[in-house]
């Protein structure tokens, strides 16, 4: 297991258009995490999952976000209609579902609304 | 809400300086608390944790006392070393199993 990895790295896209993130984590981690991170700023939570169930979601996930893990394995994070306010590093990470353990982060995906 | 504030960088230091990163925190009830580290072109890194209060979390030379009296987690190294430049991120869970809560992070620049 080389560890949690994301996919696309990097994502170009024009506001208005529809775009979807995919993280892979380690494989015997039940708990996924998204963040996002803007420049100069620590990442910030997104949403984050044990197994296939969303457990929480920050108020900074809009609408137009939403974000699934069906299997209980990799997940998807979709933005619609995208926004300039949206062009961010969006960071997955993944952990047991253990006090004080461990997340394990990616290597984010860059994305650029133009 | 849950915060943690990190003193403002960039922090630029000489090879073999001592370094201090402040870190304070905002939260209810008994937090853990760590230190991740972020290399260049490469993803966030635990450097460090600590659980409850007293508790000294320790990795690569770098230490951190959890002290509950002052809510800060300050990072130090006595020696840095270039490789260690890095941008560091305190951060907490409010209760040990739930998502992280980060600082904005530090810039560190170690230069020979």
């Amino acid at each position: 297991d080389t560890g949690v990895s994301q996919d696309p790295r990097h994502k170009i896209t024009k506001r208005g258009q529809n775009v979807t993130f995919r993280c892979d984590p380690i494989s015997e981690h039940n708990r996924l995490y998204w963040y996002r991170q803007t420049l100069g700023q620590g990442p910030e939570f997104l949403t984050y999952f044990q197994n296939e169930a969303q457990l929480e979601k920050s108020r900074l996930l809009s609408d137009r976000f939403s974000a699934e893990r069906p299997k209980g394995s990799f997940s998807t994070l979709e933005i619609q209609r995208t926004e300039q306010g949206d062009s961010a590093m969006y960071l997955c990470a993944s952990s047991l579902a253990q006090l004080n353990t461990e997340a394990f982060f990616g290597q984010g995906t860059r994305l650029t609304v133009v | 809400g849950d915060s943690v504030t990190q003193m403002e960088g960039p922090v630029t230091l000489s090879e073999e300086a001592f370094l201090t990163i402040n870190c304070t925190y905002t939260a209810t009830g008994y937090p853990s608390l760590f230190w991740y580290v972020q290399y260049p072109g490469e993803g966030l890194q635990l450097l460090l944790k600590a659980t409850k209060a007293d508790d000294k979390g320790s990795n690569k030379g770098f230490e951190a006392t959890y002290r509950k009296e002052t809510t800060s987690f300050h990072l130090e190294k006595g020696s840095v070393q270039v490789s260690d430049s890095a941008v560091y991120f305190c951060a907490l869970t409010p209760s040990g199993n739930t998502p992280l809560v980060f600082g904005k992070g530090t810039r560190l620049s170690v230069i020979a």
